[in-house]
């Protein structure tokens, strides 16, 4: 089946530390987005990108950085990891391609709980 | 800017009973609507969306929502609950910056559901 997967699904880290967070689709989609999920918050949108060389920031790309290597490849970082980005994160794709860019459905990989101590 | 609330961040129901989670949504222009689900340790799952076709919408697992322009509405509706039912739910709106292709989501509805 088509998917989005990521890793890993579980990093512990300390403060201080970088850390990156891969998502990888097989979905063949051109647009893919980085969120993070809070208690209480619901999800909030860090990074996107709708092809390898177009990337925008989110509502909250402050202390994150992203990469996309390839069409299937989009990648998160955090430079020095602080304990207020503990969270659980998701990557997401949709597609464009197809022309239903308005209905934007996003298709959503199993997520990265991430804890820095 | 877009913004989406969900009223109750807990709602409990018995199973067979109906289900009633609410998204009310603010948007400056004519809104695309969509409801997520989220069951533990997994992503999310898109439910049901609303892309101006019909107002009474029809979703997975028989959950359906209906779009009330006039009360800037999308609730989510089940007319029987089940055990299977019980996860987080979220509404989310897209976007009108990027050309529709952001979503903003609410801070989501946890659904429990007891025997």
């Amino acid at each position: 089946d088509a998917d989005v997967t990521q890793t890993p699904r579980n990093r512990i880290t300390k403060t201080g530390k970088r850390i990156m967070l891969e998502c990888s689709q097989t979905k063949g989609h051109d647009r893919m987005y980085w969120y993070r999920q809070d208690p209480g918050l619901g999800l909030r949108l860090i990074y996107y990108s709708f092809d390898v060389k177009d990337i925008n920031k989110g509502e909250i790309s402050d202390g994150y950085s992203v990469s996309r290597q390839a069409q299937a490849k989009f990648s998160l970082s955090l430079e020095s990891a602080i304990p207020n980005q503990t969270a659980l994160y998701f990557c997401a794709t949709s597609d464009a391609t197809s022309g239903r860019v308005l209905y934007n459905e996003q298709f959503f990989g199993p997520g990265t709980r991430l804890t820095v101590l | 800017a877009q913004s989406v609330t969900q009223l109750g961040s807990h709602v409990s129901v018995s199973e067979g009973a109906l289900v009633l989670l609410r998204c009310n949504y603010s948007s400056s222009v004519p809104p695309y609507l969509f409801w997520y689900v989220q069951y533990p340790n997994q992503g999310l799952q898109l439910l049901l969306k609303y892309t101006s076709a019909a107002t009474l919408v029809k979703g997975i697992n028989g959950f359906e929502a209906e779009f009330k322009k006039s009360e800037t509405s999308f609730h989510l509706t089940k007319p029987s609950a089940h055990m299977s039912d019980a996860a987080e739910y979220f509404c989310a709106v897209s976007g009108k910056k990027s050309g529709y292709s952001t979503l903003t989501f609410g801070k989501g509805t946890m659904l429990l559901v007891s025997p």
